[in-house]
């Protein structure tokens, strides 16, 4: 069964913190994503990687920076946290032109 | 422009009807269509394809329009069960998926 896991289901975490968000695949995906979701706003991509070691910012990466070093894991990273980073963030996999497998979301609270 | 437009809903149907989504899509060289499922507070879950001929899945029927880049999803003899935020899903360039905002179904006894 295919398997997408995130670190973490619920954190609180102060303005100014650096925060680490982990995803891992058990899948051998080659592409992995990083969305955050909010009310009104839907899904939107903060970041993507298509290969180990690389990435491609997606359409909001402000104040986000990630990590793949290997195949499985891709992390984000918030550098300070601020409140408007409040959100639900979701991490997604996928092979070249399937669909994309979800975690389980990490509901963040920047207080 | 988004790059997927849905309507928001909510559609408040009775248990039994027919309902039918839509979702219009920006990018002419998309290549691969998805329509998503997503309960209150979980992850998004594949609910099908869709490919260009059509297909169905039981209840649920897809359809894509590549002339009009627009795809739709047909809920036939809704069940309560069907409740949920349906998500229509375009992979683009570099296999970024872009996400609708979701239509939101209520089905009602």
């Amino acid at each position: 069964d295919v398997k997408v896991t995130q670190s973490s289901r619920y954190l609180v975490k102060r303005t100014g913190e650096k925060v680490f968000l982990e995803c891992v695949q058990d899948m051998d995906h080659e592409n992995m994503f990083w969305y955050r979701q909010d009310p009104g706003l839907g899904l939107r991509l903060i970041y993507f990687s298509y290969d180990v070691k690389m990435k491609e910012k997606g359409d909001i990466p402000e104040g986000y920076s990630v990590s793949r070093e290997k195949k499985e894991r891709f992390s984000l990273i918030l550098e300070s946290a601020s409140t408007n980073q409040t959100s639900m963030y979701l991490c997604a996999s996928s092979q070249q032109d399937t669909e994309a497998f979800f975690g389980q979301g990490t509901r963040l609270t920047v207080v | 422009r988004k790059e997927v437009e849905q309507d928001p809903g909510p559609f408040n149907v009775p248990e039994g009807a027919t309902v039918a989504f839509n979702c219009t899509y920006s990018n002419s060289a998309s290549q691969s269509f998805f329509w998503y499922r997503q309960d209150c507070r979980k992850e998004p879950k594949l609910l099908m394809s869709v490919y260009s001929s059509g297909n169905e899945d039981g209840r649920f029927t897809a359809q894509l329009n590549r002339a009009s880049q627009y795809i739709s999803l047909l809920i036939r003899d809704s069940k309560l069960s069907d409740s949920a935020t349906y998500l229509c899903v375009v992979n683009g360039l570099f296999n970024k998926f872009y996400f609708g905002s979701g239509t939101k179904l209520n089905v009602k006894p």
